[in-house]
């Protein structure tokens, strides 16, 4: 089965400095790796995606994520982290081959302090 | 990218009415939808996988007599909220693979449906 662990629910970075959102996963074959930002009483906003090759992933509004294979682990990551990046932010996973649902963690919610 | 547009964004019903939410893609086809619900402060919890032109698969739990899906045509699916009850308040999400991007899994999301049953 496919789970996605977000070990925090709460992350506050100072504007200008850089934020991490952690992300762990777990499935039986190879993933495909998603991020997702949600603001309030919105549907969800794709950031970015891990599908195969290079595992460093550049994404929308200046975020990236590092795909670890050996971790298990695609955390989610901005260099200089701005007030309008406060959201709440969510990876998913779905198993490679076949026509399967994503499944999302528990989220995140980023606040970014001026 | 691609457009999922859900309707409406916002309902208020009374107990015991039916409520019916609309999810469309607009510049894509999609075979297969996803219908979310959220609770406040948490996840997105899946509730049904929508097939185009067959029967909805329900994940355990969900009352499918409840939940009425409908996927009548490539580019809409819509979700029917029978009967509803306070504790059906919530926030539906659907969701929506490009049939030409089966492979790669990326899902575009409708903008959500607030359900307040009074």
């Amino acid at each position: 089965a496919q789970s996605v662990a977000q070990p925090e629910d709460q992350v506050n970075v100072a504007e200008g400095n850089p934020l991490t959102v952690k992300c762990t996963y777990s499935v039986s074959g190879n993933p495909y790796l998603f991020w997702y930002v949600q603001y309030p009483n919105r549907g969800l906003q794709f950031l970015l995606k891990y599908i195969t090759g290079d595992n460093l992933v550049k994404g929308s509004y200046g975020f990236e994520a590092e795909f670890n294979k050996s971790q298990t682990s695609f955390h989610l990551k901005k260099p200089s982290a701005l007030v309008s990046d406060s959201a709440l932010y969510f990876c998913a996973v779905r198993d490679q081959g076949g026509n399967t649902p994503l499944v999302f963690g528990k989220g995140t919610r980023l606040s970014v302090i001026a | 990218g691609a457009v999922v547009s859900q309707h409406p964004s916002r309902v208020i019903c009374k107990s015991g009415t039916s409520v019916k939410i609309e999810c469309r893609s607009l510049d894509f086809q999609a075979t297969t939808m996803f219908w979310y619900r959220q609770f406040p402060k948490q996840s997105l919890m899946l509730m049904a996988t929508s097939n185009e032109g067959s029967k909805a698969t329900y994940e355990q739990g969900v009352e499918k007599d409840k939940f009425l899906i409908n996927h009548a045509s490539l580019t809409l699916s819509t979700l029917t909220v029978t009967s509803a009850h306070p504790e059906d308040s919530s926030f539906y999400i659907c969701s929506a693979r490009d049939l030409r991007q089966t492979n790669t899994g990326e899902l575009f999301f409708g903008e959500g449906s607030r359900l307040t049953v009074l």
